[in-house]
């Protein structure tokens, strides 16, 4: 049973499309994150949801709209998609609190954003 | 600000050998923590092992190890017995506290490849 699951697993789509990636985790995690992971493999944080809230943007632009359901989904729907977005998109959970050593942070399978 | 460097971007070892990646680190907050993953060629994010900067112990995971040498600021990972599956690029994160959320810091990984 995937822990953290992310659909599509591949999206490949032309310059100034509107396009979503959904995210789901069944772990009972309360805090939910999307990094980004570009062409060198340098990975970096995008966004953080904590029981449906924003607590980080990490100076995304604003065509990029994280949205949280419940605490169970982060969603993240990019608008107008440029050349410079395509990477590696991963969606990852964690626990707030210490209940596992490294706070349980489990990351999906990625999803990989092609732009043409 | 938080920083993780890892200085070797790619390294051969023979299989059934130990192997070291480096890892280190910097930062002023007295309470931290310290990850490795593995991403294969297939593309996911592995958790392998944590070390918290309380923890008295170097953290241990099967084959796994994590050199913790505080003084140094040094996270490195040991991966005892290579195996061909091991081959792969491995990330160090560091977990920076933000207020009610986590965010890791990612090195630039170093890419493991495994000699039969």
């Amino acid at each position: 049973d995937t822990a953290v699951s992310q659909t599509p697993k591949y999206l490949v789509t032309q310059m100034g499309n509107d396009k979503s990636i959904k995210c789901e985790q069944n772990l009972g995690h309360d805090t939910m994150y999307w990094y980004k992971q570009d062409s060198k493999k340098f990975l970096k944080i995008m966004f953080s949801y904590n029981n449906k809230e924003l607590i980080i943007n990490e100076t995304v632009p604003n065509r990029f709209s994280p949205k949280s359901p419940d605490k169970a989904h982060l969603n993240l729907h990019i608008n107008s998609l440029e050349l410079g977005d395509s990477a590696v998109y991963f969606c990852a959970s964690s626990l707030l609190q210490i209940r596992t050593g490294y706070y349980g942070y489990t990351f999906g399978s990625g999803t990989r954003l092609t732009v043409v | 600000a938080q920083k993780i460097t890892q200085t070797q971007p790619g390294m051969f070892v023979q299989e059934k050998e130990a192997v070291t990646l480096d890892c280190t680190y910097d930062t002023s907050d007295p309470s931290y923590g310290l990850f490795w993953y593995k991403q294969p060629s297939s593309g996911e994010m592995i958790f392998l092992i944590y070390q918290g900067s309380y923890d008295q112990q170097n953290a241990t995971e099967g084959r796994y190890s994590l050199n913790f040498q505080k003084a140094r600021k040094s996270a490195n990972l040991v991966i005892s017995a290579s195996q061909l599956g091991d081959s792969a690029m491995y990330f160090c994160a560091m977990r920076e506290v933000m207020d009610s959320s986590y965010k890791l810091i990612f090195g630039s990984g170093t890419r493991l490849l495994v000699r039969p």
